[in-house]
């Protein structure tokens, strides 16, 4: 258990949809990641904040946003879904903004019909 | 560009034979190469970090290894349950923080 949490664990929904992934840090981390895997992409880093303020953006949709709440936990805005949209989203967590390990969480499974 | 690439793509063992698994990197400013192992539908769970070339890590039947261009994982004596799909990623200069993943190494031990 790496002690990040991902809620929910699996989501299904159609296109045109919008849906909120929500993570949890571990204690202390003050950097929360995003990343999509796909089956044909690999793992793909999306967005990062650091303690409330966005970090660093990869190749993430203008359809995608996501937030870091005070508390710390971060969620993750999909919307105007695709059937693209569908694979495994994960969070990570560090301590520091560079070069520190990241710890991941078990993902949410998307599904778009 | 920047890239992280991993080779083999897929890795057959039987149980005790002792194999290694390749990531090459070409990125400016490396900060740190991760090496993560992951289960099918679960997250990437953290191995190894190393820093600098000539860094080695070892932990039970692993060893991760660094050079100025590429890393190696040992997998000495494996066993059935270290079959997993093993990951390496950089964070280097022009990453902000961020890691860049290989596509990964799928292995698979036979008893």
């Amino acid at each position: 258990d790496s002690g990040v949490t991902q809620t929910p664990k699996h989501l299904i929904t159609a296109t045109g949809q919008r849906v909120t992934l929500r993570c949890s840090p571990r204690s202390g981390d003050l950097s929360v990641y995003w990343y999509q895997q796909s089956l044909d992409q690999g793992l793909q880093f999306l967005i990062q904040y650091y303690n409330g303020e966005e970090r660093a953006k990869g190749n993430i949709l203008e359809r995608f946003s996501a937030q870091q709440f005070p508390d710390l936990h971060s969620e993750l805005n999909l919307s105007s879904l695709e059937l693209g949209d569908s694979a495994l989203y994960f969070c990570a967590s560090s301590p520091g903004g560079r070069a520190y390990e990241q710890y991941f969480g078990p993902g949410t499974r998307l599904t778009v019909t | 560009e920047d890239q992280v690439t991993q080779s083999p793509e897929a890795l057959r063992l039987q149980e005790g034979e002792s194999s290694s698994l390749n990531c090459s990197y070409t990125v400016s400013g490396l900060r740190g190469l991760f090496w993560y192992r992951q289960d099918p539908g679960k997250g990437p769970e953290f191995l190894f970090t190393l820093y600098s070339a000539g860094e080695e890590k070892e932990k039970e039947r692993l060893k991760a290894t660094l050079t100025k261009k590429e890393s190696f994982l040992h997998i000495t004596a494996p066993k059935p349950e270290d079959s997993a799909t093993y990951l390496c990623a950089c964070n280097y200069g022009g990453s902000q923080g961020n890691l860049i993943f290989g596509k990964g190494t799928k292995l698979s031990v036979k008893p």
